[in-house]
């Protein structure tokens, strides 16, 4: 069966610092991928999407960007974080049946 | 781009009433709707989808209605138990190379015993 995991789980940062969050899945092949973000208390906004390795699709303006370095690895990094980054960031998966499974999140709060 | 817009924000019912939770879209393309379910710091997880070759389907106690012509589709509870309580959210994505799911603001819905 399929998994999928992201770490971490939970991240304190300062404003400016750097970002890397990982999603990983386990169980399948070639599957489409995609990073949301859900502020508190409200719906989730798609960011990022990959067909493929090296593939990208930026759905949102921002400062954040995402790499697919390997087939089951889709990473969502920042340069700088801003105040406004803050929230629970989602990855899910798909393959071929337009149904996508999130994985468990990684909450991030920028102080 | 498509637009998802959701009703009620939320939503309070007794045990064992129904629920009601409806929604619409902007986009005519799109063709393919699943409903989610978020428990309190929880992953979504997806609790029964539609597409738009069909007009209704139904799990146990959970049935989704989409009408086409009106861009709006629903998700209804029966019977409703406490375990129903949470944030459900709507979803519209039109499948191509991939689906980019827009969703809904969800509904809290809260079930009193």
């Amino acid at each position: 069966s399929q998994t999928i995991h992201q770490w971490p789980a939970t991240l304190v940062q300062p404003v400016g610092s750097p970002l890397s969050l990982e999603c990983t899945v386990e169980g399948t092949s070639n599957p489409n991928l995609y990073w949301y973000r859900q502020a508190a208390g409200r719906g989730l906004q798609l960011l990022f999407y990959s067909v493929g390795i090296g593939q990208i699709s930026s759905e949102v303006p921002q400062n954040l960007s995402a790499s697919r370095p390997q087939d089951r690895q889709f990473i969502l990094s920042s340069k700088k974080l801003l105040l406004s980054d803050s929230g629970f960031y989602l990855c899910a998966w798909e393959r071929g049946s337009e149904t996508q499974y999130f994985g468990p999140g990684t909450r991030l709060l920028v102080l | 781009g498509e637009n998802v817009e959701q009703h009620p924000s939320t939503l309070s019912v007794q045990e064992g009433d129904s629920a009601v939770i409806k929604c619409t879209y902007s986009d005519s393309a799109s063709n393919y709707f699943p409903w989610y379910k978020q428990e309190l710091g929880k992953r979504p997880q997806l609790i029964i989808d539609i597409r738009s070759n069909v007009g209704e389907k139904k799990d146990q106690r959970i049935a989704v209605t989409l009408n086409k012509t009106a861009k709006h589709f629903s998700l209804h509870i029966t019977e409703t138990q406490p375990e129903d309580s949470a944030v459900y959210f709507c979803a519209a994505s039109y499948t191509g190379t991939a689906s980019k799911l827009t969703f809904g603001t969800g509904t809290r819905l809260q079930v009193t015993l």
